[in-house]
């Protein structure tokens, strides 16, 4: 089945430091979201991308959906302890139905 | 609240029981979504509804596990004769209609099976 490749698994950062991960994905993608799950919550969605190209910011977070349609990325700058959780990225195939593909997340630990 | 509610937050059974899920999603959102995680692991699909229709029931892992949905709104998801391996958070999400690409979820039911 489909798969999405999110890295890295894990990060651990010391506050103020900016963040970076991504997802690959072998089939072109028309859509991109990045989540956020706090623990014991469901995920929160953070950013949507719609169009090849794309840069969407929201506050201290930035995502492009790749311009191959096969990529993306979410960048967070200077991080905050808040910012502990999992991220996870979603997203659906060019023409296929309308379930959504998961990465298996990225588990970011902020060090104050 | 606006957003989607589950209950219950958790629920402890024993292996061989049934247990019932249930999801409330977001008033006039006409997609429903059940998934499944496991501790420390990405969301596994289960099931897909738009309307009371299920187009989409690829990701139901057994015989044992089944949902429904109606009146457009509340949604059941039944996993018959518990087993072990069936011990996680399950999430329900909503979205305002089945090509919305916006998923919106709930809290999750955090079940574990002794």
């Amino acid at each position: 089945g489909q798969q999405l490749n999110q890295s890295p698994q894990s990060m651990f950062i010391q506050e103020g430091e900016d963040v970076s991960m991504n997802c690959t994905s072998s089939s072109i993608f028309n859509t991109w979201l990045w989540y956020k799950q706090d623990p014991g919550e469901g995920p929160v969605l953070l950013i949507a991308l719609y169009k090849a190209g794309e840069l969407t910011s929201n506050g201290r977070l930035t995502a492009q959906f790749g311009i191959t349609r096969k990529d993306s990325f979410l960048n967070i700058s200077a991080s905050i302890p808040s910012d502990v959780g999992i991220y996870f990225c979603a997203g659906r195939v060019a023409g296929n139905n309308r379930k959504l593909i998961w990465g298996l997340g990225t588990s970011l630990a902020v060090n104050p | 609240g606006a957003g989607v509610s589950q209950s219950p937050s958790n629920k402890v059974t024993e292996k061989g029981k049934d247990v019932e899920l249930r999801c409330d999603p977001i008033s006039g959102h006409t997609a429903l979504y059940w998934y499944r995680q496991r501790l420390g692991q990405g969301l596994e699909f289960l099931i897909y509804f738009q309307g009371n229709s299920a187009p989409d029931k690829s990701g139901l892992p057994s015989d044992r596990f089944s949902a429904e949905r109606t009146g457009e709104s509340v949604s059941t998801l039944t996993i018959q004769r518990t087993q072990q391996e069936d011990s996680a958070v399950y999430l329900c999400a909503s979205s305002l209609q089945g090509d919305s690409y916006e998923q919106y979820f709930g809290p999750g039911t955090r079940l574990t099976v002794t």
